[in-house]
């Protein structure tokens, strides 16, 4: 399976700024994955990151609040940008290296105060 | 309705008990599926596929019924360091290959 290194792992930021959370594979993959898992519930899709096109977002995530970079084939960026109480979250990137199952980083833990 | 429907639970069991799990999707051209494991304050883990046919991985017994869009997962011998959540996976069809999660099931083993 793939080494999925996340940063940060946690971060306090104050409303009305941006955090931009990175995830670098020890292996190159197609498409990387953006995930949210808000307090108490499941994991939720925000987007699929593609290596040379843009990013194609979840019904209810939007590039203008989430912008995401994807420069080559071991690199992504989300961004989560002009941020609320409301974006207190974990934040975790994905691959699927073999079909067998995804891989997840070890989360960015995102209070905003 | 959810894609992928799970009881929230808690689950609570004594040490050494057999506990299930249940799980139901929704879109029936679902292609792949898969139980993972959830610690608290960690990131999900792969704990096994799920097959038609059925697989067993030690104490873990994971059953695909697609006639009715349910999935199982089994644990035998509990034990306290089985308890976690429990989030059952879909993996959709399409280009995408996007996973679809249950809210999950929390298993609380009791000494």
């Amino acid at each position: 399976s793939a080494v999925i290194s996340q940063k940060p792992s946690r971060d306090i930021c104050q409303r009305g700024t941006s955090l931009t959370i990175q995830c670098q594979v020890d292996s190159q993959v197609t498409m990387m994955f953006w995930y949210r898992q808000q307090p108490g519930q499941s994991l939720t899709l925000i987007a699929t990151a593609n290596q040379g096109s843009e990013a194609t977002y979840e019904s209810g995530f939007v590039i203008d609040k989430f912008p995401i970079s994807r420069p080559n084939l071991t690199f992504s960026t989300l961004t989560v940008s002009n941020m609320s109480p409301e974006d207190s979250s974990i934040y975790l990137c994905s691959v699927d290296i073999s079909g067998y199952g995804y891989t997840f980083g070890s989360g960015t833990r995102l209070t905003v105060v | 309705r959810k894609e992928v429907e799970q009881d929230p639970g808690p689950f609570n069991v004594p040490e050494g008990a057999t506990v299930a799990f249940n799980c139901t999707y929704s879109n029936s051209a679902s292609q792949s599926f898969f139980w993972y494991r959830q610690d608290c304050r960690k990131e999900p883990k792969l704990l096994m596929s799920v097959y038609s046919s059925g697989n067993e991985d030690g104490r873990f017994t994971a059953q695909l019924n697609r006639a009715s869009q349910y999935i199982s997962l089994l644990i035998r011998d509990s034990k306290l360091s089985d308890s976690a959540t429990y989030l059952c996976v879909v993996r959709g069809n399409g280009a995408t290959n996007k996973l679809i999660f249950g809210t999950g099931t929390l298993l609380a083993v009791q000494p």
